[in-house]
């Protein structure tokens, strides 16, 4: 079974901090994914990786970077979070073109 | 831009009564269509791939087929479990991205 795992069910930050989001997959796939998730909004995604250092801007990458050293982690970085960046984010990986298996999500809220 | 809308948004049944989901797309050059299966506060979990018009995947009480133009997903006798919110993605040939309809939330009563 594949497993897609991430650092935190829920998180809690202030406005202006750095917030570092991780996520691991165990299944040696290339492509991996973050997204946000808000009600009425559906999911969308903001950043993915095609490879190792490789990276792709999703639909809503404003705010957000991402950084992907080893094949196995991806990491979602807020630079700078703000309120409007409360969301569940979750991490998606895939081999190659086929279907996507997520991890359990973390919820992020931004006091 | 692709397209993707799921109906009805919410979806209220007894236990045992049967219906089907809907899932209608436009995009160009479709790869795959996915189906998905959310719980409160979790991940959505895997169900179904469809490649190509006409076919055709089971798993237990669900069953999802595919036209040119729409994915139905059929729940045959729901139980209580079956409860959840059901997402549709596509997939374009040019593309590892995935596009994602609103889900359909699916409440199944004893």
């Amino acid at each position: 079974d594949v497993k897609v795992t991430q650092s935190s069910r829920y998180l809690v930050k202030r406005t202006g901090e750095k917030v570092f989001l991780e996520c691991v997959q165990d299944m040696d796939h290339e492509n991996m994914f973050w997204y946000r998730q808000d009600p009425g909004l559906g999911l969308r995604l903001i950043y993915f990786s095609y490879d190792v250092k490789m990276k792709e801007k999703g639909d809503i990458p404003e705010g957000y970077s991402v950084s992907r050293e080893k094949k196995e982690r991806f990491s979602l970085i807020l630079e700078s979070a703000s309120t409007n960046q409360t969301s569940m984010y979750l991490c998606a990986s895939s081999l190659l073109i086929y279907e996507q298996y997520f991890g359990p999500g973390t919820r992020l809220t931004v006091t | 831009e692709d397209q993707v809308t799921q109906s009805p948004e919410a979806l209220r049944l007894q236990e045992g009564e049967s219906s089907s989901l809907n899932c209608s797309y436009t995009v160009s050059g479709l790869r795959g269509l996915f189906w998905y299966r959310q719980d409160p506060g979790k991940g959505p979990e895997f169900l179904f791939t469809l490649y190509s018009a006409g076919e055709e995947k089971e798993k237990e009480r669900l069953k999802a087929t595919l036209t040119k133009k729409e994915s139905f997903l059929h729940i045959t006798a729901p139980k209580p479990e079956d409860s959840a919110t059901y997402l549709c993605a596509v997939q374009t040939s040019n593309d590892y991205k995935l596009s994602f309809g609103a889900g359909t939330t699916v409440t199944v009563r004893a």
